[in-house]
């Protein structure tokens, strides 16, 4: 089975403070996403990553930062975290964008992190 | 920009019954995803389903991108359905675009 682990469930930082966030997958895939989860907004994607020292912005990168060193981990960073960065961030991967197979574009997802900031 | 919409925004269910939950985009797309959130938060796939119909034990989906609509099924509901389910088109290079979901309540 896929896996996705992400290294906390819940965060509580305070404004200003720099913040990691960590996602770790054991398939071996290329591509890794994050979002974030609002009420009332749905899931909107900050970046994505195709493979190893790549990134891509999402719908919504302003006040993040990602890094991808090795291919089975990516970071989302907050440089100096903001009240309205509260929110339920999810990581996901799948296999490549030119995956032999159509299914092995499927997403999944890590358990997400609730973070708040005060 | 890119609509997904689905329906019915709650529905509450007696356990042991039916329902159907509908999911309508506005553009072609390449695939789709269904997931079912459950309370602690965490996504779980149901079905990578670009077109066509696909089971799974008590839950089935139906996929009709010519008319760019996407059905599931759930039969026999159980209280561990409960949650809120969402349908996520894949547009380009595997951007999801996640509908607004339809919570699910289903009582013993």
């Amino acid at each position: 089975d896929v896996k996705v682990t992400q290294s906390s469930r819940y965060l509580v930082k305070r404004t200003g403070e720099k913040v990691f966030l960590e996602c770790v997958q054991d398939m071996d895939h290329e591509n890794m996403f994050w979002y974030r989860q609002d009420p009332g907004l749905g899931l909107r994607l900050i970046y994505f990553s195709y493979d190893v020292k790549m990134k891509e912005k999402g719908d919504i990168p302003e006040g993040y930062s990602v890094s991808r060193e090795k291919k089975e981990r990516f970071s989302l960073i907050l440089e100096s975290a903001s009240t309205n960065q509260t929110s339920m961030y999810l990581c996901a991967s799948s296999f490549s964008f030119l995956a032999k197979e159509r299914n092995q574009e499927t997403q999944y997802f890590g358990p997400g992190t609730r973070l708040l900031v005060l | 920009g890119i609509q997904v919409e689905q329906s019915p925004p709650d529905l509450i269910l007696q356990e042991g019954a039916n329902s159907t939950l509908r999911c309508n985009f506005s553009d072609s797309v390449n695939n789709l995803q269904w997931f079912h959130q459950n309370p602690w938060g965490q996504l779980i796939n149901l079905f990578y389903i670009p077109s066509g119909t696909k089971q799974n034990g008590r839950l089935s989906a139906t996929t009709v991108a010519t008319e760019r609509y996407s059905l599931l099924y759930i039969s026999s509901s159980q209280t561990t359905d409960s949650g809120v389910y969402f349908c996520a088109p894949h547009f380009g290079f595997q951007k999801l675009v996640f509908g607004t979901g339809t919570r699910l309540l289903v009582s013993p």
